[in-house]
Order: structure tokens, then sequence, then C-alpha cells
């Protein structure tokens, strides 16, 4: 049982350049959520999603994407980097009004 | 709308002190309501939860207690360690489709 995996671990990007992050969770749960963590702050959460083909805006969602095309991944897209992207990113998964499960966070670092 | 308010830190205590976290939240619902812990570098993990009234949640030495009657949940150790230094996040859920509310965390440091 892998519980939340995160992939990649770090990143280093330049401004303007695109990437997935991937979240895949073994866990069977309906919810998954994506939030940032900068340094010495709080989660802010991006997006999320209460089951497969759904996903919904949470509090920061400007600049990014996600898709939930299978119930066990989500992922969260950057289509052009900005150096106000750089930040710890988390994912999460959770059953119905239930203990979330964290992964292990992507460090992204935008030039 | 839902929210959490935890103390501010950073609380820097000595070894062997005696730990509280303040947690409030709003009377909204009938939430859950967790801890967790991030430890250095790490992704957050749940410390403990109470999901009703009058409920106490357990774990590694930490308490809280789901208060209605104040809309608390406050954090408690009797005896830190210096392996307790992390943040801590107090948070609630409410029933449907509305996601977790997360305070702001508090950070703690154990000093020897």
């Amino acid at each position: 049982n892998a519980g939340v995996t995160q992939t990649p671990k770090f990143r280093v990007l330049k401004t303007g350049q695109s990437m997935t992050l991937l979240c895949a969770q073994d866990m069977n749960h309906e919810y998954m959520y994506w939030y940032r963590q900068d340094p010495g702050m709080g989660l802010r959460l991006i997006h999320y999603s209460v089951g497969e083909g759904t996903t919904a805006k949470g509090e920061v969602p400007d600049g990014y994407n996600v898709s939930r095309l299978k119930k066990q991944n989500f992922l969260l897209g950057l289509e052009s980097a900005a150096p106000s992207q750089t930040s710890v990113y988390f994912c999460a998964s959770q059953k119905f009004r239930d203990t979330q499960y964290f992964g292990p966070g992507t460090r992204l670092t935008v030039l | 709308g839902d929210s959490v308010t935890q103390m501010e830190g950073p609380v820097t205590l000595s070894e062997e002190a005696f730990l509280t976290i303040n947690c409030t939240y709003t009377a909204t619902g009938y939430p859950s309501l967790f801890w967790y812990v991030q430890y250095p570098g790490e992704g957050l993990q749940l410390l403990l939860k109470a999901t009703k009234a009058d409920d106490k949640g357990s774990n590694k030495g930490f308490e809280a207690t789901y208060r209605k009657e104040t809309t608390s949940f406050h954090l408690e150790k009797g005896s830190v360690q210096v392996s307790d230094s992390a943040v801590y996040f107090c948070a609630r859920i409410n029933s449907g489709n509305t996601p977790l509310v997360f305070g702001k965390g508090t950070r703690l440091s154990v000093i020897a």
C-alpha cells in the first residue's frame, strides 16, 4: 500500500515553461486535492475533485489546470510557469468526511 | 463561512514542558475536527481526530477534546520532546462535498 505518491519530487522550470505534476493514490478514495505551501506559510487549496471526471476550484486556482480522468490519479498542470508559482505542492486524498492523506510533496522552482 | 483559527507561533518550549496550542472553529454544521502535524521536509500527517462533541482524540501523548460549547479543539501534551518540533495544523470538515478547512499552522520548537 503506497498511499499517496507524487511525481516528480523536485523540478526547476524557466519562466513560461509548462509541466504536469502527477498524484496517484491506491486507497480508492473519491476525493483528491492539490495544495501549495509557500515558505513559512500554511496550505492553500488550488483545485480539488470529488470524483472521477469532476474538478472544482479552490482558493488559488489561477495559472493552474487539473484533470481527474481516472479515480486514482489527479494531475496538476502549469501551462506557463511564473516565478510566483515557486512553492511546494502537496496532493492529498480522502474518503468522505474522513482523514486526508498527504503525499510527500513536489518542490518546484521557477526561474 | 467555515473557518479555523489557531494560535500564532512560533512556540518555543523546553523539553518536558506542557504544551497547549489553541484552535477554535466557526459553529456551522456538525464538523469533524482534526490535528495534523508536518515534520521538516515532509507532508502533513494525521495526528488525531474527533468526529462529534465531547469526543477526545489522542495519539503519541497528544490529546484534544471536541468542545461544542466553546467551539474549540485545543491540542495538549503533558511533556514535549525535541522530536515533537514540527508545524501543527488544526482542521475541520463539514458534511457534503466541501473541502477540509485548515488553520494557518503553529510552529513548535522544543529545545533540550
